[in-house]
């Protein structure tokens, strides 16, 4: 399976841009690249995903790299509300659609 | 409304008690999992479940048990052969298409004692 690296944690101030970076160097040409986050104490609340292409939906944008080794969540204006840790995950495609996460990124979003 | 509820949300059993964690959902979905977390940690998968009638282990599955005889429930036994059962439980569901996204339910938080 295709692992991912994302930095332990992030600032952001308010109002401002959030861009957190994921490095999946080994993610194979058919699995694609997906974004949760986790506010403290709750279930996972899916973000986004892409396989080649850049997404863009009501919450995220999602930009992948030319050659899918890495890829960028971006919150186009943050909010106190956007503070939670970010994963980023490749799926897992010989065993269904199963989620494989790590140990994520810990935004804070600051006023 | 549409989702997935588990309850409850917090559970207390004694050690060598086995207990079992409820997990419905209404979406009509075929595939559902459950997930364990620690503390600062990310999500491991316990077991998952594609059809009714079928399961299979996920990455821990050792000291856990699952059925699918239903398919809006996916209850998850903990057993007492389970070593360090004290966690947050997570249960997901999704349609099981290639490339569709998992809801998850708000989570039990099982603590043993």
């Amino acid at each position: 399976d295709a692992k991912t690296t994302q930095p332990t944690s992030m600032d952001c101030a308010e109002g401002r841009a959030a861009n957190l970076p994921c490095n999946h160097s080994t993610i194979s040409g058919n699995e694609y690249v997906y974004w949760y986050r986790q506010i403290h104490s709750q279930g996972p609340q899916y973000i986004i995903h892409g396989l080649k292409n850049n997404e863009t939906n009501e919450m995220a944008s999602l930009i992948i790299t030319e050659d899918r080794k890495s890829s960028t969540l971006i919150l186009p204006h943050a909010t106190l509300r956007d503070t939670a840790v970010y994963y980023c995950i490749v799926r897992t495609i010989n065993a269904g659609n199963m989620l494989t996460f790590g140990g994520g990124t810990r935004l804070m979003v600051k006023p | 409304d549409g989702g997935i509820t588990q309850s409850p949300k917090y559970l207390f059993r004694k050690e060598g008690q086995n207990v079992t964690l409820s997990c419905e959902q209404n979406l009509n979905h075929d595939a559902m999992y459950w997930y364990r977390q620690d503390p600062g940690q990310g999500l491991r998968l316990i077991y998952y479940s594609q059809i009714v009638n079928d399961f299979q282990k996920g990455d821990i599955a050792e000291g856990y048990s699952v059925s699918r005889e239903k398919k809006e429930s996916f209850p998850l036994t903990v057993t007492s052969a389970q070593k360090n059962p004290t966690a947050f439980y997570l249960c997901a569901s999704s349609t099981g298409g290639r490339s569709d996204e998992q809801y998850f339910g708000p989570g039990t938080r099982l603590t043993v004692t």
